[in-house]
């Protein structure tokens, strides 16, 4: 099956810090999303970005998937910030099936 | 409902019991999705519905392990004589189309195993 390959797969960084999280896939996708899984466990979808570019806010993303690639732009960072955040992408030949990535845990000091 | 919802939001069971866990997804979400998360690990794959079939349960541990959806809505995974492996928060999702929309997921249900 696919893989998905996350990095850093820590980070720590001071409030207001800019920084950037990727994401290597194996094979083709029709699907890529990004999560954001809070310190309670929560999972909330940041992006869904099969190919190109989207910006939310101090966040965007950005998928190169001829290159099986995607970043997440985190810009002038928040305590608010910290957790844990997921790549998931669904390859070409498996319809349905969201495979993760093991997370990048980003903690954001005041 | 507003959101995806999973009950109970926490189970402790012993060892060799029977455990169902509920998940209940957006009205009108065709697609269903059963994830499991170890502590401090990723989310493993289980099982997707797409209205009240499988197309993909490859990710079901054992034959412990066995879930349906009824009514093209609510799901239950059913875990039969848990072991304290199982021990993990079980994670539902739900999206409008499988495989090319966007999963929104619920709180989770947390099962230890004693």
């Amino acid at each position: 099956g696919i893989q998905v390959e996350q990095s850093p797969p820590d980070l720590i960084l001071q409030e207001g810090a800019n920084s950037t999280l990727r994401c290597n896939f194996s094979d083709s996708v029709n699907n890529l999303q990004w999560f954001h899984q809070n310190p309670w466990g929560q999972l909330i979808n940041l992006f869904y970005i099969p190919s190109g570019t989207k910006q939310n806010g101090r966040l965007s993303a950005t998928t190169v998937a001829t290159e099986r690639y995607s970043l997440l732009y985190i810009s002038s960072s928040q305590t608010t910030d910290s957790g844990v955040y997921f790549c998931a992408v669904v390859g070409g030949t498996s319809y349905g099936k969201l495979t993760f990535g093991q997370g990048t845990i980003l903690t954001v000091h005041p | 409902g507003a959101g995806v919802s999973q009950s109970p939001s926490n189970k402790v069971t012993e060892k060799g019991k029977d455990v169902e866990l509920r998940c209940d997804p957006i009205s009108g979400h065709t697609a269903l999705y059963w994830y499991r998360q170890s502590l401090g690990q990723g989310l493993e794959f289980l099982i997707y519905f797409q209205g009240n079939s499988a197309p993909d349960k490859s990710g079901l541990p054992s034959d412990r392990f066995s879930a349906e959806r009824t009514g093209g809505s609510v799901s239950t995974l059913t875990i039969q004589r848990t072991q304290q492996e199982d021990s993990a928060v079980y994670l539902c999702a739900s999206s409008a189309i499988s495989g090319a929309n966007v999963l929104t997921f619920g709180a989770g249900s947390r099962l230890t195993v004693l």
